[in-house]
């Protein structure tokens, strides 16, 4: 299986500042990398496809950039409401498999 | 706008079968764009997938859980469902079904609210 990993395991940041968080695959993936939202209580939900195609109805100041093993997210002005766990996904090859997560705080 | 629920008991007892179901609401399961699958949760493991099926009926299994998983779809009453066997305490887990879109890249767009199952006696 592919093995996804996250750095940092958690952070916390202020309203307004960049905040970018980091997937690796263990092995090549192109751009099979997906990332996910979750808040506590609620189901994930997809912010960015594909690498770096934001799904539609989410905010234009997240995005996504990478391929091959390395893989970012970025917020660019953290809100309030993006408190939340974030999880990288691959789908180059099945099983599709998470990474362990990022637990964003708001300071 | 599609919608995802699942259904089930939330307590199942050691070596017994867990079932779950998923009914799509908003839109139709007979899609060939769709698979719809079912992920776990739990705080040790994370997030797992565990299969998914296609509504022509084709499926794919994580080959961690393959021997004890059926997933199966009902595309009359616009349901998928799962069935996991011979379950124990590791099987205690959040579960949610979801969509996912397939054009050669895939993704998982929308989700049920989730679900809890307890394995327990």
């Amino acid at each position: 299986d592919i093995q996804m990993t996250h750095s940092p395991f958690s952070l916390s940041a202020s309203v307004g500042d960049r905040v970018t968080i980091t997937c690796r695959a263990s092995q090549s993936i192109r751009t099979y990398l997906n990332w996910y939202q979750q808040k506590p209580g609620k189901a994930p939900k997809l912010l960015i496809y594909t690498a770096s195609n934001l799904q539609i109805g989410v905010p234009s100041r997240f995005s996504g950039s990478g391929s091959g093993t390395d893989f970012t997210l970025t917020i660019s002005s953290l809100q309030p409401e993006d408190s939340a766990t974030y999880y990288c996904q691959q789908s180059y090859t099945m099983p599709w498999t998470f990474g362990q997560g990022t637990k964003v705080e708001i300071k | 706008q599609v919608q995802l629920q699942e259904s089930g008991p939330g307590l199942v007892k050691p070596s017994e079968t867990l079932s779950l179901t998923c009914t799509v609401s908003g839109g139709s399961i007979s899609s060939s764009s769709y698979y719809w699958g079912w992920i776990r949760q739990t705080p040790g493991e994370g997030l797992e997938w565990i299969g998914s099926i296609h509504y022509s009926g084709s499926t794919f299994y994580n080959p961690s859980l393959k021997s004890r998983v059926t997933i199966s779809v009902d595309t009359s009453k616009n349901q998928f469902s799962l069935k996991l066997s011979s379950v124990t305490a590791a099987d205690t887990a959040l579960y949610f079904c979801a969509r996912r879109f397939e054009n050669g890249y895939s993704h998982m767009d929308v989700w049920g609210q989730g679900t809890t199952v307890t394995v327990s006696s």
